[in-house]
């Protein structure tokens, strides 16, 4: 069963910088792609980032482009998300989810990020 | 980009009813790989179906999804107090992924 724990969530002022991070189990992140998927309060479901399996190609939503990067620590079976410049609007829950390909088939229940001043 | 369009916005039905939820995509979907998810507050999202109809595991067969191309479908043949939920679609083709707008399933 997989099993995805993210964590790093917080409070954080306009211009500031956090980093998530994602635990698998019942999962290889080395032969999985992993993304990250926010929801802002009130709004649906947005796509932010995903680490193909080769560890290589990345691939990001213009909104985060340049600010945002998706990487992973494979000895510790773990993915991480560094924010950069961060602004209100990304304020959200982050949640972590991976599976086969480019397919999200596994999602952990998300951590929260609140840029605010 | 593709833009996914949900419709309806909110779907108001009973228990034991049909729920039918559509997704069109402004463009041809790759391989039709389209998935819809289930979400409901402080929850995960839930696979519920891939590659358009496929249906992920656990999932209960009064779930099924179908269409190609640019207009999908997600029928819940006869719903369960547990279904009531916002229901996403999401085409996993083409960078970026996009998702559909939601639409929610309430009593």
């Amino acid at each position: 069963q997989v099993q995805l724990v993210e964590s790093g969530g917080g409070v954080v002022q306009p211009g500031g910088s956090l980093r998530l991070s994602c635990a698998a189990s019942g999962l290889t992140v080395s032969n999985s792609g992993m993304h990250w998927v926010r929801q802002a309060p009130g709004k649906g479901l947005e796509w932010v980032a995903l680490l193909r399996y080769d560890g290589i190609n990345t691939y990001y939503a213009e909104s985060v482009k340049g600010r945002f990067t998706i990487s992973r620590d494979i000895s510790k079976n773990m993915v991480y998300l560094q924010m950069h410049n961060l602004r209100p609007e990304d304020t959200g829950v982050y949640y972590c989810a991976g599976g086969s390909g480019w397919l999200a088939a596994g999602w952990g229940q998300g951590t929260l990020v609140t840029v605010s001043s | 980009e593709i833009v996914l369009t949900q419709s309806p916005g909110t779907l108001s039905l009973s228990p034991g009813e049909r729920a039918t939820l559509s997704c069109r995509a402004s463009q041809s979907v790759t391989n039709n790989f389209l998935a819809w998810f289930q979400h409901k507050p402080g929850q995960a999202p839930r696979l519920l179906i891939y590659s358009a109809s496929s249906r992920a595991t656990g999932i209960p067969d009064r779930f099924s999804g179908s269409g190609s191309g640019t207009d999908f479908t997600l029928t819940i043949s006869r719903l369960e107090p547990e279904d009531f939920a916002v229901y996403y679609c999401q085409q996993n083709a083409h960078s970026p992924l996009t998702f559909g707008g939601g639409t929610k399933v309430e009593i």
